[in-house]
């Protein structure tokens, strides 16, 4: 089935500085690549999403990037602020599982002021 | 609020006792996903229906688990004897197909 590594666990920026989490996934057939953001305590909230017929996506701070050749796909966030600070996962599916979403094992992204 | 709802939102139980859990996904949503979240880790994919149907079931699902969809609207998440490794928040999902899944809040359960 589906693997996907995502890297790093932590990451800590100061305010106003760029973030960049990358994963890879293990299932060729993968064509659909959602970010969430948890806050504490809060359910996931989808940010941005990318489908393999598309090499990049961009929403305002927040721009996503997919390597088909490679089997990674990055979340890239330019001038963080505080409110950013979340817990990130990636994840990957195929049409083949239905939409079925498998996740990276998530990002504590810290923002100080 | 046309959002997904699940309830309870915390459940406590005494190991061997089974507990029943309910989402109601969003409307016009045809696909429902249950999902078990621990501590640090990403969501892990339990089941899913499309309409009434349960099209597929993780490995992680022993026999104890159950999850009916009836009428192709609301859910429900059984588990019966439920174990200390059972404790989790159960995450339920809806989308149209296979387009963005929206999760609801979840529900915490904690086995005692």
């Amino acid at each position: 089935g589906e693997n996907v590594e995502q890297h790093p666990s932590t990451l800590s920026v100061q305010e106003g500085d760029s973030a960049v989490i990358k994963c890879t996934y293990s299932d060729s057939a993968s064509n659909y690549f959602p970010w969430y953001k948890q806050e504490l305590g809060k359910r996931p909230q989808l940010i941005i999403d990318i489908r393999s017929n598309v090499g990049e996506k961009k929403d305002q701070r927040i721009a996503v990037t997919l390597n088909k050749t490679a089997k990674h796909f990055s979340l890239h966030i330019t001038e963080t602020q505080p409110e950013d600070s979340a817990v990130y996962f990636c994840a990957a599916s195929t049409v083949t599982s239905y939409g079925k979403l498998t996740f990276g094992q998530g990002t504590i992204l810290t923002v100080h002021p | 609020d046309t959002g997904v709802s699940q309830n309870p939102r915390h459940k406590i139980t005494k190991r061997g006792q089974n507990v029943t859990f309910r989402c109601d996904p969003i409307s016009e949503h045809n696909r429902l996903y249950w999902y078990r979240q621990t501590l640090g880790q990403g969501p892990e994919f339990l089941t899913y229906f499309q309409n009434e149907a349960q099209l597929e079931k993780s490995r992680l699902l022993s026999d104890r688990f159950s999850a009916e969809r009836p009428k192709g609207s609301f859910s429900t998440l059984e588990i019966q004897r439920t174990e200390q490794g059972d404790s989790a928040m159960y995450l339920c999902a809806s989308s149209w197909y296979q387009e963005t899944q929206y999760f609801g809040p979840g529900t915490r359960l904690l086995v005692l």
